[in-house]
Protein backbone atom coordinates (compact mmCIF):
# COMPACT_ATOMS: atom_id res chain seq x y z
CA UNK A 1 0.00 0.00 0.00
CA UNK A 2 1.35 3.56 -1.14
CA UNK A 3 2.03 5.53 2.26
CA UNK A 4 -0.76 8.40 0.28
CA UNK A 5 -3.19 7.88 -1.55
CA UNK A 6 -5.49 9.99 -3.44
CA UNK A 7 -8.35 9.52 -5.95
CA UNK A 8 -6.53 9.04 -9.91
CA UNK A 9 -8.88 11.77 -11.20
CA UNK A 10 -9.57 13.47 -13.43
CA UNK A 11 -12.55 15.41 -12.40
CA UNK A 12 -14.66 17.50 -14.57
CA UNK A 13 -17.11 18.98 -12.71
CA UNK A 14 -19.27 22.08 -13.71
CA UNK A 15 -19.24 25.97 -12.45
CA UNK A 16 -21.52 25.61 -9.53
CA UNK A 17 -20.91 22.21 -8.64
CA UNK A 18 -19.61 20.54 -5.65
CA UNK A 19 -16.87 18.18 -5.86
CA UNK A 20 -14.71 16.24 -2.84
CA UNK A 21 -11.79 14.24 -3.02
CA UNK A 22 -10.26 11.91 -0.74
CA UNK A 23 -6.97 10.59 0.34
CA UNK A 24 -5.92 7.78 2.48
CA UNK A 25 -2.82 7.25 4.14
CA UNK A 26 -0.80 4.40 5.71
CA UNK A 27 0.63 5.34 9.25
CA UNK A 28 -1.43 5.69 11.75
CA UNK A 29 0.73 8.00 13.89
CA UNK A 30 0.52 10.19 11.55
CA UNK A 31 0.07 13.84 12.77
CA UNK A 32 -0.72 17.08 10.75
CA UNK A 33 -2.04 16.74 7.27
CA UNK A 34 -2.61 19.68 4.12
CA UNK A 35 -4.56 19.89 0.80
CA UNK A 36 -1.55 22.22 -1.53
CA UNK A 37 -2.92 23.52 -5.01
CA UNK A 38 -0.48 23.27 -7.83
CA UNK A 39 -1.87 24.83 -11.05
CA UNK A 40 0.08 24.04 -13.93
CA UNK A 41 3.87 24.64 -14.54
CA UNK A 42 3.60 26.38 -11.01
CA UNK A 43 4.99 25.38 -7.13
CA UNK A 44 2.88 24.09 -5.12
CA UNK A 45 0.30 26.67 -2.58
CA UNK A 46 -0.70 25.67 0.43
CA UNK A 47 -4.46 25.64 0.59
CA UNK A 48 -5.32 24.28 3.66
CA UNK A 49 -3.82 22.60 6.96
CA UNK A 50 -5.23 20.06 8.68
CA UNK A 51 -4.55 19.41 12.53
CA UNK A 52 -7.98 18.08 14.24
CA UNK A 53 -11.22 16.28 12.61
CA UNK A 54 -11.26 19.34 10.23
CA UNK A 55 -10.77 22.73 8.66
CA UNK A 56 -12.93 25.28 7.09
CA UNK A 57 -12.11 28.32 4.97
CA UNK A 58 -14.63 29.77 2.67
CA UNK A 59 -15.77 27.21 -0.34
CA UNK A 60 -13.33 24.97 1.17
CA UNK A 61 -13.70 22.28 3.70
CA UNK A 62 -11.34 19.41 5.09
CA UNK A 63 -12.02 16.72 7.03
CA UNK A 64 -9.83 14.14 8.57
CA UNK A 65 -11.60 11.11 10.08
CA UNK A 66 -8.20 9.18 11.93
CA UNK A 67 -10.05 5.69 12.46
CA UNK A 68 -10.18 4.95 8.75
CA UNK A 69 -7.10 7.06 8.16
CA UNK A 70 -8.30 8.96 5.31
CA UNK A 71 -8.25 12.98 4.59
CA UNK A 72 -11.18 14.93 2.16
CA UNK A 73 -11.48 18.11 0.46
CA UNK A 74 -14.62 19.69 -0.44
CA UNK A 75 -14.98 22.27 -2.82
CA UNK A 76 -18.17 24.13 -2.71
CA UNK A 77 -19.96 26.30 -5.78
CA UNK A 78 -16.89 25.47 -7.74
CA UNK A 79 -14.89 28.05 -10.12
CA UNK A 80 -13.02 28.37 -13.37
CA UNK A 81 -10.66 29.45 -11.36
CA UNK A 82 -10.63 26.30 -8.69
CA UNK A 83 -9.07 24.32 -12.19
CA UNK A 84 -5.76 22.99 -10.81
CA UNK A 85 -4.00 19.45 -9.66
CA UNK A 86 -4.64 18.98 -5.29
CA UNK A 87 -2.28 17.43 -3.84
CA UNK A 88 -2.96 15.65 -0.26
CA UNK A 89 0.27 15.72 1.95
CA UNK A 90 0.75 14.20 4.75
CA UNK A 91 3.51 14.75 7.84
CA UNK A 92 4.73 10.93 9.01
CA UNK A 93 6.29 12.41 12.20
CA UNK A 94 5.74 11.73 15.57
CA UNK A 95 5.39 14.50 17.83
CA UNK A 96 8.44 16.43 18.07
CA UNK A 97 10.24 14.11 15.36
CA UNK A 98 9.53 15.61 12.32
CA UNK A 99 9.86 13.89 9.21
CA UNK A 100 9.61 15.00 5.19
CA UNK A 101 6.35 15.21 4.02
CA UNK A 102 4.30 12.58 1.97
CA UNK A 103 2.96 13.86 -0.90
CA UNK A 104 0.08 11.95 -3.06
CA UNK A 105 0.56 12.24 -7.03
CA UNK A 106 -2.72 15.10 -6.71
CA UNK A 107 -5.91 14.49 -8.45
CA UNK A 108 -6.50 16.54 -11.35
CA UNK A 109 -9.58 19.19 -10.84
CA UNK A 110 -11.39 20.72 -14.16
CA UNK A 111 -14.74 23.17 -13.97
CA UNK A 112 -16.62 23.73 -17.34
CA UNK A 113 -18.27 26.62 -17.75
CA UNK B 1 9.01 39.96 -1.86
CA UNK B 2 9.45 37.56 1.13
CA UNK B 3 8.53 34.64 0.11
CA UNK B 4 10.68 31.54 -0.99
CA UNK B 5 12.81 32.76 -4.24
CA UNK B 6 15.05 30.57 -6.12
CA UNK B 7 17.34 31.60 -9.15
CA UNK B 8 17.61 30.51 -11.96
CA UNK B 9 13.97 29.96 -13.04
CA UNK B 10 14.59 28.09 -16.29
CA UNK B 11 17.70 25.82 -17.17
CA UNK B 12 18.75 24.43 -20.42
CA UNK B 13 22.40 22.41 -19.87
CA UNK B 14 24.03 19.57 -22.11
CA UNK B 15 24.24 16.36 -20.50
CA UNK B 16 27.70 16.02 -18.62
CA UNK B 17 27.62 19.46 -17.90
CA UNK B 18 27.42 21.01 -13.79
CA UNK B 19 24.68 23.12 -12.64
CA UNK B 20 24.19 25.11 -9.36
CA UNK B 21 20.46 26.10 -8.16
CA UNK B 22 20.25 28.16 -5.27
CA UNK B 23 17.03 29.20 -2.72
CA UNK B 24 16.62 31.67 -0.28
CA UNK B 25 14.53 31.02 2.32
CA UNK B 26 11.84 32.81 4.47
CA UNK B 27 13.90 34.62 6.75
CA UNK B 28 12.95 33.45 9.81
CA UNK B 29 12.67 30.00 8.43
CA UNK B 30 14.93 27.40 10.14
CA UNK B 31 13.85 24.18 7.76
CA UNK B 32 14.95 24.32 4.13
CA UNK B 33 13.90 21.13 1.61
CA UNK B 34 14.73 20.55 -2.18
CA UNK B 35 12.48 18.17 -4.11
CA UNK B 36 11.82 17.22 -7.75
CA UNK B 37 8.80 17.16 -9.65
CA UNK B 38 8.29 15.53 -12.58
CA UNK B 39 5.09 16.34 -15.20
CA UNK B 40 2.02 14.19 -13.78
CA UNK B 41 3.92 13.37 -9.99
CA UNK B 42 3.93 14.67 -7.06
CA UNK B 43 6.86 16.30 -5.47
CA UNK B 44 9.57 13.73 -4.61
CA UNK B 45 11.52 14.55 -1.33
CA UNK B 46 15.29 14.60 -1.85
CA UNK B 47 17.18 16.27 1.09
CA UNK B 48 16.52 18.54 4.10
CA UNK B 49 18.44 21.06 6.43
CA UNK B 50 17.56 22.10 9.80
CA UNK B 51 19.66 25.40 10.27
CA UNK B 52 23.01 24.68 8.46
CA UNK B 53 22.94 20.61 9.14
CA UNK B 54 21.52 18.92 6.03
CA UNK B 55 19.35 16.15 8.42
CA UNK B 56 18.01 13.73 5.83
CA UNK B 57 18.93 12.85 2.14
CA UNK B 58 16.61 10.45 -0.02
CA UNK B 59 18.05 7.37 -1.40
CA UNK B 60 17.04 9.12 -4.84
CA UNK B 61 20.02 11.40 -4.24
CA UNK B 62 22.92 9.73 -6.30
CA UNK B 63 26.26 10.86 -5.58
CA UNK B 64 26.07 13.09 -8.22
CA UNK B 65 24.11 15.69 -6.16
CA UNK B 66 25.06 17.94 -3.78
CA UNK B 67 23.48 20.00 -1.36
CA UNK B 68 24.61 22.57 0.78
CA UNK B 69 23.43 25.89 3.17
CA UNK B 70 26.79 26.92 4.39
CA UNK B 71 24.84 30.02 7.45
CA UNK B 72 21.59 28.29 7.88
CA UNK B 73 20.29 30.84 5.41
CA UNK B 74 20.02 30.14 1.32
CA UNK B 75 21.36 26.71 0.37
CA UNK B 76 22.53 25.87 -3.46
CA UNK B 77 21.89 22.46 -5.16
CA UNK B 78 24.50 21.19 -7.51
CA UNK B 79 24.10 18.48 -9.97
CA UNK B 80 27.20 17.10 -11.17
CA UNK B 81 27.73 15.45 -14.88
CA UNK B 82 24.16 15.89 -15.44
CA UNK B 83 22.08 12.94 -17.29
CA UNK B 84 18.77 13.35 -19.62
CA UNK B 85 16.68 11.87 -16.21
CA UNK B 86 17.55 14.81 -14.26
CA UNK B 87 14.84 17.13 -16.15
CA UNK B 88 12.29 17.77 -14.09
CA UNK B 89 11.45 20.86 -11.76
CA UNK B 90 13.36 21.70 -8.92
CA UNK B 91 11.59 22.71 -6.01
CA UNK B 92 12.95 24.16 -2.42
CA UNK B 93 10.58 25.24 0.30
CA UNK B 94 10.85 25.83 3.83
CA UNK B 95 9.02 26.17 6.68
CA UNK B 96 9.63 27.20 10.91
CA UNK B 97 10.48 24.12 13.32
CA UNK B 98 9.91 23.85 16.64
CA UNK B 99 10.24 21.38 18.90
CA UNK B 100 6.99 20.27 20.68
CA UNK B 101 5.06 21.75 17.76
CA UNK B 102 3.65 18.48 17.03
CA UNK B 103 4.17 18.30 13.61
CA UNK B 104 2.62 21.85 12.74
CA UNK B 105 5.18 22.28 10.37
CA UNK B 106 4.05 23.91 7.07
CA UNK B 107 6.29 23.84 4.34
CA UNK B 108 6.23 27.08 1.61
CA UNK B 109 7.45 26.54 -2.07
CA UNK B 110 9.21 28.49 -4.28
CA UNK B 111 8.43 29.23 -7.94
CA UNK B 112 10.99 26.22 -8.90
CA UNK B 113 14.29 26.12 -11.41
CA UNK B 114 13.21 24.02 -14.38
CA UNK B 115 15.82 22.11 -15.64
CA UNK B 116 16.04 20.47 -19.20
CA UNK B 117 19.36 18.51 -20.18
CA UNK B 118 19.40 17.82 -23.72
Amino acid sequence: RKEVEQDPGPFNVPEGATVAFNCTYSNSASQSFFWYRQDCRKEPKLLMSVYSSGNEDGRFTAQLNRASQYISLLIRDSKLSDSATYLCVVNMGRAGNNRKLIWGLGTSLAVNP
Amino acid sequence: DTGVSQDPRHKITKRGQNVTFRCDPISEHNRLYWYRQTLGQGPEFLTYFQNEAQLEKSRLLSDRFSAERPKGSFSTLEIQRTEQGDSAMYLCASSLWFRGGSGRETQYFGPGTRLLVL
